[in-house]
Protein backbone atom coordinates (compact mmCIF):
# COMPACT_ATOMS: atom_id res chain seq x y z
CA UNK A 1 0.00 0.00 0.00
CA UNK A 2 1.04 3.29 -0.63
CA UNK A 3 0.03 7.29 0.49
CA UNK A 4 -3.32 7.08 2.32
CA UNK A 5 -5.49 4.78 2.49
CA UNK A 6 -9.17 4.61 4.02
CA UNK A 7 -11.55 1.75 4.61
CA UNK A 8 -14.08 0.91 4.13
CA UNK A 9 -15.11 3.20 1.11
CA UNK A 10 -18.11 3.00 1.60
CA UNK A 11 -20.69 2.84 4.68
CA UNK A 12 -24.29 2.57 5.37
CA UNK A 13 -25.24 2.96 9.25
CA UNK A 14 -28.24 3.59 10.79
CA UNK A 15 -28.77 6.40 13.35
CA UNK A 16 -28.42 4.43 16.11
CA UNK A 17 -25.14 2.31 15.10
CA UNK A 18 -21.84 2.56 16.01
CA UNK A 19 -18.92 2.29 13.75
CA UNK A 20 -15.20 3.48 13.15
CA UNK A 21 -13.49 5.06 9.39
CA UNK A 22 -10.20 4.03 9.57
CA UNK A 23 -6.98 5.88 7.75
CA UNK A 24 -3.82 4.90 7.06
CA UNK A 25 -0.46 6.85 5.88
CA UNK A 26 2.02 4.97 4.41
CA UNK A 27 4.18 8.46 3.67
CA UNK A 28 5.86 8.70 7.29
CA UNK A 29 4.22 12.00 7.99
CA UNK A 30 3.68 13.35 11.65
CA UNK A 31 0.00 15.09 10.99
CA UNK A 32 -3.32 13.63 9.96
CA UNK A 33 -6.67 15.06 9.64
CA UNK A 34 -10.37 14.63 8.71
CA UNK A 35 -12.50 15.94 6.72
CA UNK A 36 -16.42 16.13 5.80
CA UNK A 37 -17.04 17.02 2.51
CA UNK A 38 -21.00 17.21 1.83
CA UNK A 39 -22.25 17.75 -1.20
CA UNK A 40 -21.44 21.29 -2.97
CA UNK A 41 -19.73 22.51 0.10
CA UNK A 42 -16.39 23.62 0.87
CA UNK A 43 -14.27 20.46 2.68
CA UNK A 44 -14.83 20.91 6.19
CA UNK A 45 -11.56 20.38 8.24
CA UNK A 46 -12.74 18.39 11.37
CA UNK A 47 -9.42 17.20 13.63
CA UNK A 48 -6.32 17.33 13.36
CA UNK A 49 -3.37 15.72 14.81
CA UNK A 50 0.14 16.44 15.44
CA UNK A 51 2.52 13.64 16.49
CA UNK A 52 -0.93 11.84 17.85
CA UNK A 53 -2.12 14.89 19.57
CA UNK A 54 -5.29 16.63 19.06
CA UNK A 55 -4.48 20.03 18.19
CA UNK A 56 -7.93 21.25 16.65
CA UNK A 57 -11.03 20.42 17.33
CA UNK A 58 -13.47 22.35 14.31
CA UNK A 59 -16.45 22.50 16.92
CA UNK A 60 -17.31 19.10 15.54
CA UNK A 61 -20.51 17.36 17.10
CA UNK A 62 -19.26 14.64 20.10
CA UNK A 63 -21.22 12.14 18.13
CA UNK A 64 -17.56 12.18 15.96
CA UNK A 65 -14.92 10.58 18.45
CA UNK A 66 -11.24 10.73 16.63
CA UNK A 67 -8.67 8.23 17.74
CA UNK A 68 -4.87 8.25 16.93
CA UNK A 69 -3.15 5.74 18.29
CA UNK A 70 0.24 6.33 16.12
CA UNK A 71 0.89 8.82 13.53
CA UNK A 72 0.28 5.92 10.71
CA UNK A 73 -3.44 5.15 11.93
CA UNK A 74 -6.30 7.69 12.85
CA UNK A 75 -9.91 6.39 12.94
CA UNK A 76 -12.96 8.41 13.22
CA UNK A 77 -15.72 6.53 15.71
CA UNK A 78 -19.32 7.22 14.99
CA UNK A 79 -21.78 7.53 17.14
CA UNK A 80 -25.68 7.98 17.15
CA UNK A 81 -25.29 10.03 13.88
CA UNK A 82 -27.75 12.30 12.11
CA UNK A 83 -29.07 11.79 8.50
CA UNK A 84 -27.45 15.00 7.98
CA UNK A 85 -23.86 13.58 8.53
CA UNK A 86 -24.27 11.51 5.54
CA UNK A 87 -21.38 13.02 3.22
CA UNK A 88 -17.66 11.99 2.36
CA UNK A 89 -15.19 11.96 4.92
CA UNK A 90 -11.87 12.42 4.04
CA UNK A 91 -8.57 11.82 5.81
CA UNK A 92 -5.52 13.22 4.74
CA UNK A 93 -1.54 13.72 6.25
CA UNK A 94 1.83 15.83 5.41
CA UNK A 95 5.01 16.59 7.08
CA UNK A 96 5.34 19.73 8.99
CA UNK A 97 3.53 22.15 7.21
CA UNK A 98 -0.38 21.94 6.34
CA UNK A 99 0.12 23.17 2.50
CA UNK A 100 1.25 19.79 1.22
CA UNK A 101 -1.33 17.27 2.71
CA UNK A 102 -2.06 14.06 0.51
CA UNK A 103 -5.78 12.93 1.05
CA UNK A 104 -7.01 9.50 0.98
CA UNK A 105 -9.94 8.24 -1.56
CA UNK A 106 -12.99 9.05 1.07
CA UNK A 107 -15.20 7.23 2.82
CA UNK A 108 -19.05 7.89 1.41
CA UNK A 109 -21.16 7.59 4.43
CA UNK A 110 -24.93 7.52 4.39
CA UNK A 111 -26.61 7.66 7.70
CA UNK A 112 -30.24 6.08 7.12
CA UNK B 1 -19.23 33.25 5.74
CA UNK B 2 -16.89 31.41 2.96
CA UNK B 3 -13.29 32.78 2.93
CA UNK B 4 -12.38 31.16 -0.40
CA UNK B 5 -15.33 31.05 -2.80
CA UNK B 6 -15.20 29.71 -6.42
CA UNK B 7 -19.02 31.16 -7.93
CA UNK B 8 -18.49 28.83 -11.24
CA UNK B 9 -20.13 25.27 -9.81
CA UNK B 10 -18.88 24.21 -13.50
CA UNK B 11 -17.58 24.70 -16.17
CA UNK B 12 -17.55 23.16 -19.72
CA UNK B 13 -14.97 23.28 -22.55
CA UNK B 14 -13.91 22.08 -26.00
CA UNK B 15 -11.11 20.03 -26.12
CA UNK B 16 -8.32 22.17 -27.13
CA UNK B 17 -9.02 24.82 -26.00
CA UNK B 18 -8.56 26.98 -22.62
CA UNK B 19 -9.97 25.95 -19.27
CA UNK B 20 -10.00 28.98 -17.06
CA UNK B 21 -11.09 28.01 -13.31
CA UNK B 22 -11.77 31.51 -11.37
CA UNK B 23 -11.24 31.74 -7.54
CA UNK B 24 -11.99 34.50 -4.94
CA UNK B 25 -10.77 34.78 -1.45
CA UNK B 26 -11.63 37.52 1.08
CA UNK B 27 -8.83 37.42 4.28
CA UNK B 28 -5.88 39.15 3.02
CA UNK B 29 -3.93 37.10 5.27
CA UNK B 30 -3.41 34.37 3.15
CA UNK B 31 -0.08 33.92 1.48
CA UNK B 32 -0.32 30.58 -0.19
CA UNK B 33 -2.62 29.33 -2.27
CA UNK B 34 -3.28 26.07 -4.01
CA UNK B 35 -5.58 24.12 -6.67
CA UNK B 36 -6.53 20.18 -6.40
CA UNK B 37 -7.56 18.18 -8.21
CA UNK B 38 -10.31 15.14 -7.85
CA UNK B 39 -11.78 12.85 -9.89
CA UNK B 40 -14.95 10.46 -8.85
CA UNK B 41 -14.17 7.84 -5.76
CA UNK B 42 -10.48 9.27 -5.58
CA UNK B 43 -9.23 11.49 -2.95
CA UNK B 44 -8.15 15.23 -4.07
CA UNK B 45 -4.71 15.33 -5.05
CA UNK B 46 -2.49 18.29 -5.49
CA UNK B 47 -2.15 19.92 -9.06
CA UNK B 48 -0.24 23.42 -8.61
CA UNK B 49 0.61 26.37 -5.53
CA UNK B 50 1.42 29.53 -5.82
CA UNK B 51 3.28 31.82 -2.96
CA UNK B 52 1.44 35.50 -2.33
CA UNK B 53 5.21 36.56 -3.41
CA UNK B 54 4.70 35.92 -6.70
CA UNK B 55 2.03 36.65 -9.55
CA UNK B 56 2.11 33.85 -12.04
CA UNK B 57 3.39 29.99 -11.87
CA UNK B 58 3.25 27.38 -14.17
CA UNK B 59 3.71 23.75 -14.93
CA UNK B 60 2.98 22.54 -18.02
CA UNK B 61 -0.30 23.02 -19.15
CA UNK B 62 -1.42 24.57 -16.22
CA UNK B 63 -0.75 27.97 -14.66
CA UNK B 64 -1.63 29.92 -11.82
CA UNK B 65 -2.12 33.74 -11.74
CA UNK B 66 -2.49 35.46 -8.54
CA UNK B 67 -3.98 38.95 -8.17
CA UNK B 68 -3.34 40.07 -4.66
CA UNK B 69 -5.32 43.47 -4.92
CA UNK B 70 -8.14 41.65 -6.19
CA UNK B 71 -7.83 38.77 -4.03
CA UNK B 72 -8.47 36.54 -6.85
CA UNK B 73 -7.07 33.97 -7.95
CA UNK B 74 -7.49 31.75 -11.55
CA UNK B 75 -6.14 28.40 -13.15
CA UNK B 76 -5.65 28.10 -16.49
CA UNK B 77 -5.52 24.49 -18.22
CA UNK B 78 -3.72 24.78 -21.65
CA UNK B 79 -5.17 22.80 -24.08
CA UNK B 80 -8.05 21.35 -22.38
CA UNK B 81 -7.90 17.57 -22.98
CA UNK B 82 -10.54 15.13 -21.94
CA UNK B 83 -8.59 13.63 -18.73
CA UNK B 84 -8.67 17.29 -17.21
CA UNK B 85 -12.59 16.51 -16.52
CA UNK B 86 -12.43 16.63 -12.85
CA UNK B 87 -13.28 18.80 -9.83
CA UNK B 88 -11.34 21.25 -9.28
CA UNK B 89 -10.55 23.14 -5.86
CA UNK B 90 -9.01 26.02 -4.82
CA UNK B 91 -7.49 26.59 -1.57
CA UNK B 92 -5.59 29.28 0.61
CA UNK B 93 -3.46 29.35 4.03
CA UNK B 94 -0.86 30.98 5.25
CA UNK B 95 0.11 27.41 7.07
CA UNK B 96 3.73 27.43 7.71
CA UNK B 97 2.90 24.40 10.44
CA UNK B 98 0.05 21.37 10.54
CA UNK B 99 -1.47 23.98 13.30
CA UNK B 100 -2.43 26.06 10.65
CA UNK B 101 -5.81 25.61 8.55
CA UNK B 102 -5.77 25.63 4.73
CA UNK B 103 -9.39 26.86 3.50
CA UNK B 104 -10.96 25.43 0.44
CA UNK B 105 -13.52 26.38 -1.99
CA UNK B 106 -16.60 24.83 -3.16
CA UNK B 107 -14.95 23.55 -5.71
CA UNK B 108 -15.70 24.02 -10.08
CA UNK B 109 -16.76 20.73 -12.17
CA UNK B 110 -14.78 20.81 -15.27
CA UNK B 111 -15.68 18.94 -18.08
CA UNK B 112 -13.55 18.59 -21.15
CA UNK B 113 -15.73 17.57 -24.49
CA UNK B 114 -13.75 15.74 -26.88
Amino acid sequence: ETGVTQTPRHLVMGMTNKKSLKCEQHLGHNAMYWYKQSAKKPLELMFVYNFKEQTENNSVPSRFSPECPNSSHLFLHLHTLQPEDSALYLCASSQGSAREQYFGPGTRLTVT
Amino acid sequence: DQQVKQNSPSLSVQEGRISILNCDYTNSMFDYFLWYKKYPAEGPTFLISISSIKDKNEDGRFTVFLNKSAKHLSLHIVPSQPGDSAVYFCAATRAKTSYDKVIFGPGTSLSVIP
